[in-house]
């Protein structure tokens, strides 16, 4: 069976540092891979997803960055954190275009 | 573009008490419909899902019928349980509108069930 996999499940870093979250995916080959942020424990917003190794795609232009290194690796980054970046991160995966989604335990990013 | 709308609460019920928890949508191709709960500190689970019009999906003793007609997909349970208390996002995907990679999420509506 798949699963997916997303460290750290809970951060805190000051205003300025370097972020670098992983989600990793077992079982499938060739997923579509998404990164989404949900604010105040509601609605999602879709950061990046990818089709394919170095393949991404920005829905929404902000201070962060994705890579996709690996088929079932994705990672999202950021230089410089805002405090505005706090939030929790969540990652999913589909079977390419095909869905639904089926998402990670997320990561719970707090800024001060 | 396409588009989800759904009663954001919070709702707050007893236990065993009927719940109905409406979701519309606009959808531009053939919609694919979800009903996804996030418990409390945890990431998204797939409650449910329908693909065609007319279409039941259920699961845990939810149900949710995909009313083409109405542009619905309202859920409904009959009786609710306190492990209920979460928050529910009805989502599309729209195979035919240029956008079948991407989910499209209503706000979420919270769930509290008293005891």
């Amino acid at each position: 069976s798949q699963t997916i996999h997303q460290w750290p499940a809970t951060l805190v870093q000051p205003v300025g540092s370097p972020l670098s979250l992983e989600c990793t995916v077992e079982g499938t080959s060739n997923p579509n891979l998404y990164w989404y942020r949900q604010a105040a424990g509601r609605g999602l917003q879709l950061l990046f997803y990818s089709v394919g190794i170095g393949q991404i795609s920005s829905e929404v232009p902000q201070n962060l960055s994705a890579s996709r290194p690996q088929d079932r690796q994705f990672i999202l980054s950021s230089k410089k954190l805002l405090l505005s970046d706090s939030g929790f991160y969540l990652c999913a995966w589909s079977v390419r275009e095909v869905q639904p989604q089926h998402f990670g335990d997320g990561t719970r990013l707090s800024i001060l | 573009g396409d588009s989800v709308t759904q009663m954001e609460g919070p709702v707050t019920l007893s236990e065993e008490a009927f719940l109905t928890i409406n979701c519309t949508y606009t959808a531009t191709g053939y919609p694919s419909l979800f009903w996804y709960v996030q418990y409390p500190g945890e990431g998204l689970q797939l409650l449910l899902k329908a693909t065609k019009a007319d279409d039941k999906g259920s699961n845990k003793g939810f149900e949710a019928t995909y009313r083409k007609e109405t542009t619905s997909f309202h859920l409904e349970k009959g009786s609710v349980q306190v492990s209920d208390s979460a928050v529910y996002f009805c989502a599309l995907s729209d195979r035919g509108g240029g956008s079948n990679y991407k989910l499209t999420f209503g706000k979420g509506t919270l769930l509290t069930v008293n005891p």
